[in-house]
Order: structure tokens, then sequence, then C-alpha cells
């Protein structure tokens, strides 16, 4: 069993619907929880970074931990085709020098004008 | 603020070739991180250094490769002699604290042939 699971779709919606990309993981000393956005050719860009369980928000996205379930959720409100890229879930332990970070797969979204 | 640099942005070589791929980390970061993705998997961590010092290295696939930080500054992974399958992208990541998210840079894209 790998260690995060993340559907990489794709996922196709049309301007203006609410996405929902979700990741599971296995490991219990997952602490730290991350949301990256890439776009084709380019580098892994920190959306969303949240620390044990709860929600944050900040603009038209939402991350979701719910660390009893071992699953997390990045909701994007208002999508528009800028928001068209890879998404990917990342997270990492706590404790020590424990720096590594863990990535699913990535979903690709693409946003429909 | 500068972000984190790499280069080449690709490179074709072939097999028993060796390639040297940089970094330039965001001034001030003193961690530095190694990722791979491979195609059709996960980025996975290869290494971390905080400054000069490597501080895990347990992702490094195996002694052909080697990683150094000059200074604190910038870094270097050297894949001497490179396989097939070294192929992939390789990303660079630094961050100022350890409680923080990683910037990535744009990722050498690494073809061996």
């Amino acid at each position: 069993q790998k260690e995060v699971e993340q559907d990489p779709g794709p996922l196709s919606v049309p301007e203006g619907a609410i996405v929902s990309l979700n990741c599971t993981y296995s490991n219990s000393a997952f602490q730290y929880f991350m949301w990256y956005r890439q776009y084709s050719r380019k580098g892994p860009e920190l959306l969303m970074y949240t620390y044990s369980s709860g929600n944050k928000e900040d603009g038209r996205f939402t991350a979701q931990v719910d660390k009893s379930s071992k699953y997390i959720s990045l909701f994007i409100r208002d999508s528009q085709p800028s928001d068209s890229a890879t998404y990917l879930c990342a997270m990492r332990a706590s404790g020590g020098s424990n720096y590594k970070l863990t990535f699913g797969k990535g979903t690709l979204l693409t946003v429909n004008p | 603020e500068a972000g984190v640099t790499q280069f080449p942005s690709h490179s074709v070589i072939e097999k028993g070739q060796t390639v040297t791929l940089r970094c330039d980390p965001i001034s001030g970061h003193d961690n530095l991180y190694w990722y791979r993705r491979v195609m059709g998997k996960e980025i996975k961590f290869l290494l971390h250094f905080v400054k000069e010092s490597k501080q895990d290295e347990s992702g490094m696939p195996n002694n052909r490769f080697l990683a150094e930080r000059t200074g604190g500054t910038y870094s270097t992974l050297k894949v001497q002699p490179a396989e097939l399958e070294d192929s992939g992208v390789y990303f660079c990541a630094s961050s100022q604290e350890r409680d923080s998210g990683y910037t990535f840079g744009s990722g050498t894209r690494l073809t061996v042939v």
C-alpha cells in the first residue's frame, strides 16, 4: 500500500464549478499537509499548508484535514481556466529532523471556459 | 525575491555519461532538498541539506548519485555514470525554517538515451 493515494484524474469541470480534490494516507505520523499546484513544465507551487486536523481557507481555496480518517481535501470555489494544472498533495511527519515530503501522484484538473 | 533556480532546464545525455545538475536556493534558506519524478510515478525525496551538511540522504538511489552543497549556498547533483532509469525531472527546493512550506524550482528534465 502506498503511503499517499491520490486519484490522478483527469478531472474536467466547467468554469465556475466547485472542485474537490482528495488524498488518503496510511502513515499516522504525518502531521503537516500541503497542497501544491504545478503547471506544465514548471515546479510545484505551494498553495496551502496546514498542521494537524482542521480547515484553512485562503481566497477561493479551502484545505481540510481529517486525521481520524487519514483524509485530506482541497476545495476550489468559482474555478477559473487559470486553475487548470496538476494538483499535488504532500505531507510529512513532525519532530526530529524529519523534513521529507511524501507526495501523491497528482490530479490533473482542466477548467473549461 | 528571486526563486529557486535550476539549470540546465533540460539535458539529454547518453548512457554512461556524466551529468551535473545545479540548484541555487533562495538566499538565506539554510534547507535545500532534491526530489525526483520519474515518468508515471510520484515526486520522491532524494536528500536534504542543512547549510553544507547532508541531513538525510536516505532517498538517494545508489552511489552513482553524488550531491554537494559548497559553503551552504548552491548545490550540485552529479550522476555518474548515467543509466536509462535515471531519466526524469529533478527538482530542487529550499526553505528557511523547518515548519514552513518549501519553494520548488522549475526542475531539470534529464533524458538518458
